[in-house]
């Protein structure tokens, strides 16, 4: 069974300051990986996607892969308030695999 | 904007009464997604098109169905909701590549049995 752990949270960072999610993930072949950000009540947004080690800045955010250790973080600088909602990972097993599998998010409280 | 739409975004029905949820796109892409989401749980996967070829989960009950009749269409049909299958259920496309594969989620549709 392919496996995305996150941990659920909820996780409360100060206005201004960055923020840090986590995810691991069980398959080793696995080899693109996603965030995705999910206001409550709304269906999910892609936030960034990574398929190489090393990090991907897009503006605020920060995706890091670590293939080696399996774990995927995504890192929120300047957090502000519009930014508390739930954070998706998912990862895609291999380039031919159409699916995802997505962890169970973690809630992020910006706190004013 | 290219998009994913959805309707309804809420639908109510009563217990046994089929109810079907339409899902439309402007991407041209080539796959399209059923999900089922209910609180504080990952969206689930019931199943897939590959283009026309129907890809469904093991663990997606009978009662649930789909179509997809042309590239842009596609629909789920609930035969006989239970108070169980009250969630909200999203619809995602993206285009099949080497280089991985991007979902794009529609709003959803909320729906609730009573």
């Amino acid at each position: 069974q392919k496996e995305v752990e996150q941990n659920s949270g909820p996780l409360s960072v100060p206005e201004g300051a960055i923020a840090s999610l986590n995810c691991t993930y069980s398959d080793r072949g696995s080899q693109s990986f996603f965030w995705y950000r999910q206001y409550s009540g709304k269906s999910p947004e892609l936030i960034m996607f990574i398929y190489s080690n090393g990090d991907k800045e897009d503006g605020r955010f920060t995706a890091q892969l670590n293939k080696a250790s399996q774990y995927v973080s995504l890192l929120i600088r300047d957090s502000q308030p519009s930014d508390s909602a739930t954070y998706l990972c998912a990862v895609n097993s291999n380039f031919g695999n159409e699916k995802l599998t997505f962890g169970t998010g973690t809630r992020l409280t910006i706190i004013p | 904007d290219a998009m994913v739409i959805q309707n309804p975004r809420y639908q109510v029905t009563q217990f046994g009464k089929p109810v079907t949820l339409s899902c439309s796109q402007t991407l041209n892409h080539n796959v399209m997604y059923w999900y089922q989401q209910k609180s504080s749980q990952a969206p689930k996967l019931l199943f897939h098109y590959y283009d026309k070829d129907f890809n469904n989960e093991a663990d997606t009950p009978d009662n649930f169905q789909s179509r997809r009749p042309n590239t842009s269409f596609c629909f789920l049909d609930i035969r006989s909701p239970g108070l169980g299958d009250a969630a909200m259920y999203l619809c995602a496309t993206s285009r099949w590549s080497q280089g991985g594969d991007t979902q794009y989620f529609g709003p959803g549709t909320r729906l609730t049995v009573l």
